[in-house]
């Protein structure tokens, strides 16, 4: 039979267009957040982090954004590269210290 | 730095076989994470490790999955006996606990196909 598994959301852009992410976490107690690239055949890639005492963190060519009235989480990549085309996802920190709770992630793709 | 390195890279055994995957930690880390990764039900921590400890190991499926690190540069996650709905990609992640975990470094993953 068919087999049914995670509809990832998916982003297709143009090179050179900004791309917009975005990931709605659970937990609000969370206190620490991660967004992971994850391309294909090999294992997810820190990208950026940013704790919850901050709304805003930037990176070289990427900016965290923290919304956490609406528990949102959005990763901003600046000038889209063929490179950056990949499975995206981001990663809360809840209670326990050491354990990543990952969302189901997106799919973005970059056409030259 | 070598990275998080994981053997085999890929598995495929037949239903019932004892499996064995390996990882070696980025040295000096002292946190280590066995994640499984399948279409289903995305990326799963499996269980964790903080100074050869096992610290929460919630997510291990059942008692066919264990998991061990007799030392800090050595981990295993066995599943005896093997089934299908065990195909997955598993992966290996380290980190430094430098009070809270932080960044988790991932290895390139062990693709387990059980038939």
């Amino acid at each position: 039979g068919e087999s049914v598994g995670l509809h990832l959301p998916t982003l297709s852009v143009q090179e050179g267009d900004n791309s917009i992410i975005n990931c709605a976490y659970s937990n609000s107690a969370s206190d620490y957040f991660i967004w992971y690239k994850q391309e294909s055949g090999k294992g997810p890639q820190f990208i950026i982090d940013i704790r919850s005492n901050m709304d805003k963190r930037q990176g070289q060519r990427v900016t965290v954004l923290l919304n956490k009235t609406v528990k949102h989480l959005s990763l901003q990549i600046a000038a889209t590269q063929p490179g950056d085309s990949a499975v995206y996802f981001c990663a809360e920190r809840g209670a326990s210290y050491g354990k990543l709770t990952f969302g189901q992630g997106t799919i973005l793709t970059v056409h030259p | 730095d070598a990275g998080v390195i994981q053997s085999p890279r890929h598995e495929v055994t037949e239903m019932g076989q004892e499996v064995t995957l390996r990882c070696k930690p980025i040295s000096g880390h002292n946190s280590l994470f066995w994640y499984r990764q399948t279409m289903m039900r995305g990326l799963e921590l499996l269980i964790y490790f903080n100074n050869n400890v096992p610290i929460d190991d919630s997510g291990m499926p059942e008692d066919r999955f264990s998991a061990k690190m007799p030392n800090a540069s050595f981990s295993t996650l066995k599943i005896q006996p093997s089934e299908p709905r065990d195909s997955a990609v598993y992966f290996c992640a380290s980190s430094l606990w430098a009070g809270r975990a932080l960044e988790q470094f991932f290895g390139p993953g062990t693709r387990l196909t059980v038939l």
